[in-house]
């Protein structure tokens, strides 16, 4: 059964700080890692990453994957508070357009 | 560009009830994928449709059914309503064969 860990489930941060969110995960036959930020219902796409080493960059957040250690991280500099949301880790497997494993996301909180 | 939109927003149901939610995909994509989100869970994949047929299912028993129509819209039926159905329900959209989905902003389930 594929699976998905994201660490950890909460965080407390003051605004302007560097937050590292984790994502591992064990799947059979691998095709990508996305990760989606969530405020109030609709999961917002951030990034889609398939190929290990390469970061994926939009302003202050950034993402990379290891493919052979199986985990991803997502990084966020400078924090404000309206980055305030939790943020889910998702893989797609198989062999063609199928459905996505999250995992339980993480509940980050930016303090002023 | 319209995004992914679901109705209804809110849904209030007594067990043993049935209930339809219907979503239509960003335009040009194709595919449309359902996923059953609890409180405090990540989203879990109900099923996939594509060409008005289902083409990949999650662990979900067979109360929960589907339908996509023509114009690449779909309807999600559950029917003999249990309280643990009681979650936002999420649609997705792709264009098949590609993995990044897009999120409507979902109807949140009640059920009494």
């Amino acid at each position: 059964e594929d699976k998905v860990v994201q660490s950890p489930l909460s965080l407390v941060v003051h605004e302007g700080d560097t937050v590292t969110l984790n994502c591992s995960y064990e799947v059979t036959n691998f095709r990508s890692l996305l990760w989606y930020k969530q405020e109030k219902k609709a999961p917002t796409f951030l990034f889609m990453l398939t190929s290990s080493g390469i970061e994926k960059k939009s302003g202050r957040l950034s993402s990379i994957l290891d493919k052979k250690e199986l985990f991803s991280i997502l990084n966020i500099t400078a924090t404000q508070t309206g980055d305030s949301a939790i943020y889910l880790c998702a893989v797609e497997a198989g062999g063609g357009a199928d459905g996505l494993t999250f995992g339980k996301g993480t509940h980050l909180i930016i303090q002023p | 560009d319209a995004g992914v939109t679901q109705s209804p927003t809110h849904l209030i149901k007594t067990r043993g009830q049935q209930v339809t939610l219907r979503c239509s995909p960003k335009s040009g994509h194709d595919t449309v994928s359902w996923y059953q989100q609890a409180l405090g869970q990540g989203p879990q994949f109900i099923f996939q449709y594509y060409e008005e047929e289902e083409r990949q299912r999650g662990n979900f028993p067979d109360r929960f059914s589907g339908h996509q129509f023509p114009n690449y819209s779909s309807e999600l039926n559950v029917n003999a309503l249990l309280l643990g159905d009681s979650a936002l329900y999420l649609c997705a959209s792709s264009t098949y064969g590609l993995d990044t989905q897009y999120f409507g902003p979902g109807t949140r389930l009640t059920v009494l």
